[in-house]
């Protein structure tokens, strides 16, 4: 059975830092792994989107890497803004469904 | 483009009573897939429909139910609502099945039951 855990659960930083989001998952058998973002009381927002034939994706301050033999993946936010401040979720897809991570709560201040 | 389309975007039911909730996909999307979304529980699957035919369910009781029609509208319904069924129930849309698509959410349906 696939399980999907995020380390942090929550992180509070100073605007401009650079951050590094996890993601582990434990059935290397994927489809692919997406990265959202959830405002509260909102709906997803597609950030990433990595298949399991590549090893990353950038846009904008974001890059995903993915490592399916270690069942890791990372979401890197560069120089973080105020904006930023939400949680985001990792995904990963399996042959039947989509399996979500606990979620990183991301509070980034002034 | 318009995004995912959910209504309604809050209720409020009873116990025992059933609801009908309904997502329209972006244009030209042909998968839908439905969430539901628990503080205690996190995200979890509920069902996909590609073509107007459910191809993967996840584990929830038979009160739950789904559909789409042949303009990839989809609706979902709960019947016998309980308490524990009060959540953010989340649509996604993708070109194809969601197995190989990005997939694409709606601001979601937040049902409360009392």
């Amino acid at each position: 059975k696939q399980e999907v855990t995020q380390i942090p659960a929550a992180l509070s930083v100073p605007e401009g830092e650079n951050l590094v989001l996890n993601c582990s998952f434990t059935d290397s058998a994927i489809y692919n792994l997406q990265w959202f973002r959830q405002d509260p009381g909102k709906g997803l927002t597609s950030l990433l989107l990595i298949q399991s034939s590549q090893r990353e994706q950038t846009s904008g301050r974001l890059n995903a890497s993915l490592d399916k033999s270690s069942g890791r993946s990372t979401l890197y936010i560069a120089a973080s803004q105020p904006g930023d401040s939400a949680t985001y979720l990792c995904a990963v897809q399996g042959t039947d469904k989509l399996i979500f991570g606990t979620g990183t709560r991301l509070q980034v201040f002034p | 483009k318009a995004g995912v389309t959910q209504t309604p975007r809050y209720l409020i039911k009873t116990r025992g009573q059933q609801v009908t909730l309904s997502c329209s996909p972006i244009s030209g999307h042909r998968s839908v897939s439905w969430y539901q979304q628990t503080p205690g529980q996190g995200l979890q699957f509920l069902f996909e429909y590609f073509s107007e035919t459910q191809r993967n369910k996840g584990n929830f009781p038979g009160r739950f139910s789904g559909r789409q029609f042949s303009n990839s509208r989809s609706e979902m319904n709960v019947s016998t609502l309980e308490l524990g069924d009060s959540a953010l129930y989340l649509c996604a849309s993708s070109l194809w099945t969601g197995v190989t698509g990005e997939l694409f959410f709606g601001e979601g349906s937040r049902l409360t039951v009392l």
